[in-house]
């Protein structure tokens, strides 16, 4: 029990375009998830946390306007990176918490984005 | 601002060697402290303490929290190669003025076990 699955799992594009990241718990729902974001042999840096039917809360430092995320269903959250640059290029993870807790969150496998 | 800083960066045993990680953190309004496994791809959840003192053990891998002196400890006994990863922590806490609470991370511990 407890999957949770993003797609795609890695994506080239071009400079300025967009990219929608989906993350999706398998088998339960998940009042909570989290967008994480980490560059090549650097720790998670959390991006933001979404409820279910409400606003995305944001780190500081993260663009809101740059990195879309909804959080439309209890399975589904979605992340756009808006006109993506190279330096978006990451490894985006997603985690879902059935119950809003850090304790019980399920990691995604990660979407890798590159931007030529 | 909040910081979370790991030691040793890096660390390479030996099969059945005995390692601790070390975490040790400044945050407003801590409200927990959480330890991860990371192999290729995302981290996997080891523990989650909120109380000084009080030792959470799963099978070989054990951690303790002091608030007193803002640390925690990673033990692994009996270390073998699949103990090979790197060992997230991280920390909850808010800012005065903020609603919700905030995730942060150390840069990670890479042990690597070798035969």
């Amino acid at each position: 029990g407890a999957v949770v699955s993003q797609h795609p799992s890695r994506v080239i594009c071009k400079s300025g375009t967009s990219v929608k990241i989906e993350c999706r718990s398998l088998d339960f729902q998940a009042t909570t998830m989290f967008w994480y974001r980490q560059f090549p042999k650097q720790s998670l840096m959390l991006m933001a946390t979404s409820n279910e039917g409400s606003k995305a809360t944001y780190e500081q430092g993260v663009e809101k306007d740059k990195f879309l995320i909804n959080h439309a269903s209890l399975t589904l959250s979605t992340l756009t990176v808006t006109s993506a640059h190279p330096e978006d290029s990451s490894f985006y993870i997603c985690s879902a918490s059935p119950s809003g807790s850090r304790e019980t969150q399920y990691f995604g496998p990660g979407t890798r984005l590159l931007v030529l | 601002e909040d910081k979370v800083v790991q030691s040793p960066l890096s660390l390479v045993v030996h099969e059945g060697d005995t390692v601790t990680l070390n975490c040790s953190y400044e945050v407003t309004n801590f409200r927990s402290l959480l330890w991860y496994k990371q192999e290729k791809k995302a981290p996997t959840f080891l523990f989650m303490l909120t109380s000084s003192g009080i030792e959470k053990k799963s099978g070989r891998l054990s951690s303790i929290l002091d608030k007193k002196e803002l640390f925690s400890i990673l033990n692994i006994t009996a270390t073998q190669t699949g103990d090979s990863a790197v060992y997230l922590c991280a920390v909850e806490g808010r800012d005065s003025g903020a609603g919700s609470y905030q995730l942060t991370f150390g840069k990670g511990t890479k042990l690597s076990v070798i035969p």
